[in-house]
Order: C-alpha cells, then structure tokens, then sequence
C-alpha cells in the first residue's frame, strides 16, 4: 500500500496569517492521463470529513479560495492563505490512484493561537 | 442537493455482524458511487472500499477483504456495508460518502476520489 506522510503533525496559527501543510507519498500519483490523484479533506470537530480539494489542486464546490493545493507526482502541499477561526480540525490528504486501498495520511491539526 | 443519512448507533458482540445504511436524497441514486470510510476512536482515517451503484461492482481494501460487503439498492436509495466476524479493533464510526470513479481506459481501473458528500457517520461499538 502506498504510504502518505503528513507534516506537520500539528499546527498553532494566528488568525489571518498563512499556513501550509505537506502531503508526501510513497509512489508517484501522478497518472498518464496529467491527473494527480491526491485529496485534502479537512474533519472539523465532532463533525463528518469534508472534501477541499481534488485531484490535487481543484477546489471543492463551496470551498473558500484561501485554500489552494498544489504539487505534483509525490510533494504535494494545501495552503490557507489567510487562517480563519472556523478553520480549525484536522487536515488529511488522501491518494487514490494505488488502489485499492486509498490511503490517508496522518493528519495535521490546526490550532488557533 | 444530495445528502447522506446514516442508520443509528449499534452494539455488537465480537463474532457478529453489522450492517450499516447509507440513504441518499435529493439526487438520483443510480448515478453515484460511494465509498466507505471509517475512523477508530481518536484515530485517522481508513478507507474500506467502495461501489458503483449503477453496476453494482465493488472494490474493497484488503484488511478487510473477506469480511466487508458493500451494496446498493435503487429501490430504497441506499448504500449498505456489512461488516462480518466483528472484533474489538472494529469499534468505530463508519462514515459513508458519494466519490467520483474515473475508469482507467487501458486498465479498467476504478480511481475512487474527491468524496464530496458524507453522512454524518455510524458509530459502531464491539464489546462483549
């Protein structure tokens, strides 16, 4: 199974400043077809998963546009331009290209200073 | 707008099964696909399969191969998972989610991604 690594493993920031998580993987996600299969969901507290982004860098419908994703084959990497409050929870990345299994990462929990 | 309604809270004993249902409104069903998510107390992430509801083919992981069911019935607009020979490590909430599925053209491999929409989740409790 590929494995996904995460970092950081936590993550303290002050509202409005940026942050930026990394999602490495153990086999290139990159298909022929130019698709990286690789997703970002975010798990608010006590709440379901929800998707942010898609094959790498597309945004989710109702996603806000601080979030952006980026990276290619295996460094992939989910940027909030600007960290609100209702930001906080966890934040998992997800390949689904060696499958099956899909494979989360860790996770990376987001604080608020 | 679909939305995902998951069956209530169950406790099994080990050695058991449970089967969890996923219904979806405000959609047409036969056009979705679904995957099984669930997360171990204060644990990540696991994916456990996934189907293709028009088909009714299936994939699952192979940790749970062997023991996981997935289906899905148009008549009642719903998502089943049945998990068998229950045991303590399958205490959990299981979450279902509507996922796009790109077929490989060469392969015919299924790609299981972007699960946009989630039920609010099953907790399942294994203990004797």
């Amino acid at each position: 199974d590929i494995v996904m690594t995460q970092s950081p493993l936590s993550l303290s920031v002050t509202p409005g400043e940026p942050a930026s998580i990394s999602c490495k993987s153990s086999q290139s996600l990159l298909h022929s077809n130019g698709n990286n299969y690789l997703d970002w969901y975010l798990q608010k507290p006590g709440q379901s998963p929800q998707l942010l982004i898609y094959l790498g860098s597309n945004r989710a419908s109702g996603v806000p546009d601080r979030f952006s994703g980026s990276g290619s084959g295996t460094e992939f990497t989910l940027k909030i331009s600007r960290v609100e409050a209702e930001d906080v929870g966890i934040y998992y990345c997800m390949q689904a290209l060696q499958t099956p299994p899909n494979t989360f990462g860790g996770g990376t929990k987001v604080e608020i200073k | 707008q679909v939305q995902l309604e998951q069956s209530g809270a169950e406790v099994k004993k080990p050695g058991s099964s449970v089967k969890v249902s996923c219904k979806a409104s405000g959609g047409t069903f036969r056009k979705y696909s679904f995957s099984w998510v669930r997360q171990a107390p204060g644990q990540g992430l696991e994916w456990m399969g996934g189907i293709i509801a028009v088909f009714g083919t299936t994939v699952y992981a192979q940790n749970f191969q062997g023991r996981v069911t997935i289906t899905a019935d148009e008549s009642t607009s719903s998502a089943y998972m049945e998990l068998r020979s229950l045991r303590s490590e399958d205490t959990a909430i299981y979450y279902c989610a509507r996922v796009s599925v790109e077929m490989d053209i060469i392969t015919a491999r299924p790609y299981y991604f972007a699960m946009d929409v989630w039920g609010q989740g099953t907790t399942v409790t294994v203990s004797s």
